[in-house]
């Protein structure tokens, strides 16, 4: 199965902070890399698909980019409503692994 | 508006088997497969396999091949997931998604899970 390891596991930032988040398969995956938000007690949303691709409705503070074996999610100024926990998942091939998650905590 | 929306919360013994719905509306659901995820109290998430919008494909992820069952009804846009021989630690939440993109039975271009259900919490406890 391929590994998805996510750095930093978590990350304290300032509102108006430039962020990066990076997750490296254990082999490659092509651009077959979707990112997500999970916030307490709401559904798990959807950010970026194919890599670098943004789904319709999400902020274009978000960006994506990588291919082959490494990834990474940007947040271009942090907003408020941003402080999550972050995960890859990658659909190269089953198992569609997630990385363990990346917890964006306030400064 | 397109959603998943899943059945209520379960508590179970260790043995026992616990089936969840997840109800789609809003879309055709006979075009898009259906993934399963769980999380344990306080960890990451955990694919747990996926039916294709066709049910001609199933693929489960290998700690829990014998012991979980996907299936989907199409006449009422249902899915459901049955877990057998619970375990103490098949205590999560386990939530449904639509599985998005060009998908073999082990692969997806542009691959998404793009709506997910809200949750379902088992809890297994003697």
């Amino acid at each position: 199965a391929i590994q998805l390891t996510q750095s930093p596991s978590s990350l304290s930032a300032s509102v108006g902070d430039r962020v990066t988040i990076t997750c490296r398969a254990s082999q490659g995956i092509s651009s077959a890399l979707a990112w997500y938000q999970q916030k307490p007690g709401k559904a798990v949303k959807l950010l970026i698909y194919d890599a670098s691709s943004l789904e319709s409705g999400v902020p274009s503070r978000f960006s994506g980019s990588g291919s082959g074996t490494d990834f990474t999610l940007t947040i271009s100024s942090l907003q408020p409503e941003d402080f999550a926990t972050y995960y890859c998942q990658q659909f190269n091939s089953c198992p569609f692994t997630f990385g363990q998650g990346t917890r964006l905590e306030i400064k | 508006q397109v959603q998943l929306v899943q059945s209520g919360a379960e508590v179970k013994k260790p043995g026992a088997s616990v089936k969840v719905s997840c109800k789609a509306s809003g879309y055709t659901f006979s075009s898009y497969g259906i993934s399963w995820v769980r999380q344990a109290p306080g960890q990451g998430l955990e694919w747990m396999g996926w039916i294709s919008a066709d049910k001609a494909n199933t693929n489960y992820a290998q700690n829990l091949q014998g012991r979980v069952t996907m299936t989907t009804d199409t006449s009422t846009s249902t899915a459901y997931m049955e877990l057998r021989s619970l375990r103490s630690d098949d205590t999560a939440v386990y939530y449904c998604a639509r599985v998005r993109g060009y998908c073999s039975s082990t692969s997806c271009h542009r691959g998404a899970f793009d709506i997910w259900g809200q949750g379902t919490m088992v809890t297994v406890s003697s």
